[in-house]
């Protein structure tokens, strides 16, 4: 079965500090990736995605991900965080042989942000 | 943001009633999912739809059910609550060949 693992459950920061979240997925075929952002008290939103071509992925707010296909790895960077990214990070994989497009979730990152 | 609207948003209930929380959605999405959010857990999926009166099941399925009766309407019931139900509620709609999904606000039950 497909699974998604999200290293660090909690990171704190302080402000422009870098930040990388790593994730992994157990599945050896096609997938399409995702990180979802909560900040406190509101619903998940899309971060960014990967489907396909440049592994090299930008999101909104100076986010970007990395797709390393050999390490089954999707790991969040971006290289100055800021107090506004305090919120919970998740890392979501879909199969694309999966039938209505279920996504698989990590167990989420909590970031804290110092100012 | 997409046009999902979770009802209610806050529930209090007791252990053994029966709980029916809603997710309307505007986007005539054929897709809608219910997802449960647990500290340490992440998501996990418990039903998902993928058209009227179609339903299957998801990874944490054990003690709810479904119901889809029209496009916009995807109700989650727990027919008797407990307090491992305790959790909060996201329903979601999704574009099927993407994986891609859009969330509602969230419902909080609390079982006592």
């Amino acid at each position: 079965a497909q699974s998604v693992s999200q290293h660090n459950h909690h990171v704190i920061l302080s402000e422009a500090a870098s930040l990388e979240l790593g994730c992994n997925y157990s599945y050896g075929g096609t997938v399409n990736l995702f990180w979802y952002v909560q900040y406190p008290g509101q619903h998940l939103q899309l971060l960014l995605k990967y489907f396909s071509g440049d592994p090299l992925v930008k999101g909104i707010k100076g986010f970007e991900a990395e797709f390393i296909k050999s390490k089954f790895s999707f790991n969040l960077r971006k290289p100055s965080v800021q107090w506004s990214d305090t919120a919970e990070y998740f890392c979501a994989v879909n199969a694309q042989y999966n039938q209505g497009g279920k996504l698989i979730f990590g167990q989420g990152t909590e970031l804290s942000v110092k100012p | 943001d997409a046009g999902i609207t979770q009802s209610p948003r806050h529930k209090v209930t007791e252990t053994g009633t029966p709980v029916t929380l809603r997710c309307h959605q505007t986007e005539n999405h054929r897709y809608m999912y219910w997802y449960r959010q647990d500290p340490g857990h992440g998501l996990r999926l418990i039903h998902y739809s993928y058209g009227v009166k179609d339903t299957d099941k998801g990874e944490v399925s054990d003690g709810y059910s479904v119901s889809r009766s029209k496009t916009e309407d995807f109700l989650l019931t727990l027919e008797s609550a407990t307090s491992s139900q305790t959790s909060v509620y996201f329903c979601a709609i999704g574009t099927v060949n993407t994986g891609e999904l859009f969330f509602g606000e969230g419902s909080r039950l609390t079982v006592l």
